[in-house]
């Protein structure tokens, strides 16, 4: 089944613990992204890659790193959370530029950081 | 920077009534893209559109896009209780391809 998940789905940290979310698509698709959603403010990208090595900044990076080794996976790294940080995130993954082709989302990681 | 509001952020209809929502870009857009997120999932691509002036339909949903480019809507007839969920439209960033702003979203709410 084609699909995108991610790890964990809900997790609850504290500020300043280190944390990675993984996200894993199977359909061979060059072109991942991670977005956090926030009420009354929609879903805002973070990072997208277009290939492996490849990734670039998207609204609002800061306080986020990515890394994308290989195709299939794209794991979003808080070296420092913080408490502005908690949110619900999501990725997403296309088989072309997200402008122009439908994006695949994963089920959401909710992230409470205390 | 560049934004997309929606318009209302909230509505609840009864089952049976009809539903509008409107998307508009403070830049031309070069598509528009239409999402559903049901409460708890995420958001699951809808459609398209590219051309100006452009109307597609699914079923009971409607999606059109505006001559100028800047403006989109949808409209839902005669609502189900399957229909409830959040709606987003989403263009690319003016930047580039390689990102996407996506609207503030509508949520819905349908009462049997």
């Amino acid at each position: 089944e084609a699909q995108v998940t991610q790890n964990p789905r809900y997790l609850i940290t504290v500020t300043g613990k280190k944390l990675t979310v993984t996200c894993s698509q199977n359909m061979n698709h060059e072109y991942m992204s991670w977005y956090r959603q926030d009420p009354g403010l929609g879903l805002r990208q973070i990072y997208y890659s277009m290939n492996v090595e490849v990734t670039d900044k998207g609204d609002v990076p800061e306080g986020y790193k990515v890394s994308r080794k290989e195709k299939r996976n794209f794991p979003l790294i808080l070296e420092s959370p913080s408490p502005n940080q908690t949110s619900l995130y999501f990725c997403a993954s296309s088989l072309n530029p997200v402008g122009s082709y439908e994006q695949y989302f994963g089920p959401g990681t909710r992230l409470t950081v205390t | 920077g560049q934004q997309v509001m929606q318009i209302p952020q909230y509505q609840h209809v009864q089952e049976g009534e009809d539903f509008t929502t409107y998307c508009n870009s403070s830049t031309t857009l070069s598509n528009i893209q239409w999402y559903k997120q049901r409460p708890g999932g995420h958001p699951v691509f809808l459609i398209q559109l590219v051309k100006s002036g452009e109307v597609k339909k699914q079923k009971r949903l409607t999606f059109q896009f505006g001559e100028a480019k800047k403006n989109s809507s949808l409209h839902i007839t005669a609502t189900q209780t399957t229909d409830v969920g959040t709606y987003f439209c989403a263009g690319p960033h003016n930047t580039g391809f390689q990102k996407l702003v996506f609207g503030t979203g509508t949520r819905l709410l349908v009462s049997p």
